[in-house]
């Protein structure tokens, strides 16, 4: 079956930290890969996405490469604010499946 | 304002209570979900419904049962509350089983 599995938390930086969460999965077929962030009392929203293999998602200064090779979806961001404080998720999708396969989520706090 | 409204926000339930959480969304989606989420756990998926007039089990449907009787409204029923259900649970949608997922605010949901 697919799961997702997320380095865990909580992870705790000051401002213009460079962050890296680490995401892995197992998947039958080939995924949609994902990460969602959860801001405080909300639901959760769509940060990126890669559809196929090298693909790179990117928004908000935040970045995510597909790697197949090493089944891997690591988010990263050069310089992290505190208004990027926020709960992290990685997911998956394959086309069989159709739903969302979550991690366990990272929490994350940037100190000013 | 387009999305995925859930009712009621938070909500306190006896043990053995029958309860039914709302959600209606407008963007004319077609396939819906309910999640849990659980601290450590991420979110898991109770039931899903790919087109309207169908519905389906996910990972931890016990104790939970849905219907998908139009495109808007998916509603999920507890039909005896147990706490083992207290959680916050989230509804979401996307236009079909490979696109991505749009969240609702979540329902904080109490079994004492």
């Amino acid at each position: 079956g697919n799961s997702v599995t997320q380095m865990e938390g909580p992870v705790t930086l000051s401002e213009e930290a460079f962050l890296t969460i680490n995401c892995t999965y197992t998947a039958t077929g080939y995924p949609s890969l994902f990460w969602y962030v959860q801001y405080p009392g909300e639901g959760l929203q769509l940060l990126l996405k890669a559809t196929k293999a090298d693909d790179k998602g990117s928004n908000k200064g935040f970045e995510a490469t597909y790697r197949k090779e090493t089944t891997s979806f690591h988010l990263e961001k050069g310089s992290v604010q505190v208004s990027d404080s926020a709960v992290y998720f990685c997911a998956l999708r394959t086309g069989s499946a159709r739903q969302l396969t979550f991690g366990s989520g990272t929490q994350l706090t940037v100190l000013p | 304002i387009a999305g995925i409204t859930q009712a009621p926000t938070s909500q306190i339930l006896a043990a053995g209570r029958r309860m039914t959480l709302r959600c209606t969304q407008d963007m004319r989606h077609n396939a819906m979900y309910w999640y849990r989420q659980d601290l450590g756990l991420g979110l898991r998926l109770i039931h899903y419904s790919n087109t309207a007039g169908t519905t389906g089990k996910g990972e931890v449907p016990d104790g939970y049962s849905v219907s998908r009787a139009n495109t808007d409204d998916f509603p999920l029923t507890l039909a005896s509350a147990v706490p083992s259900q207290t959680s916050v649970y989230f509804c979401a949608s996307s236009v079909d089983g490979n696109t991505e997922a749009f969240f609702g605010q979540g329902t904080r949901l109490t079994v004492v």
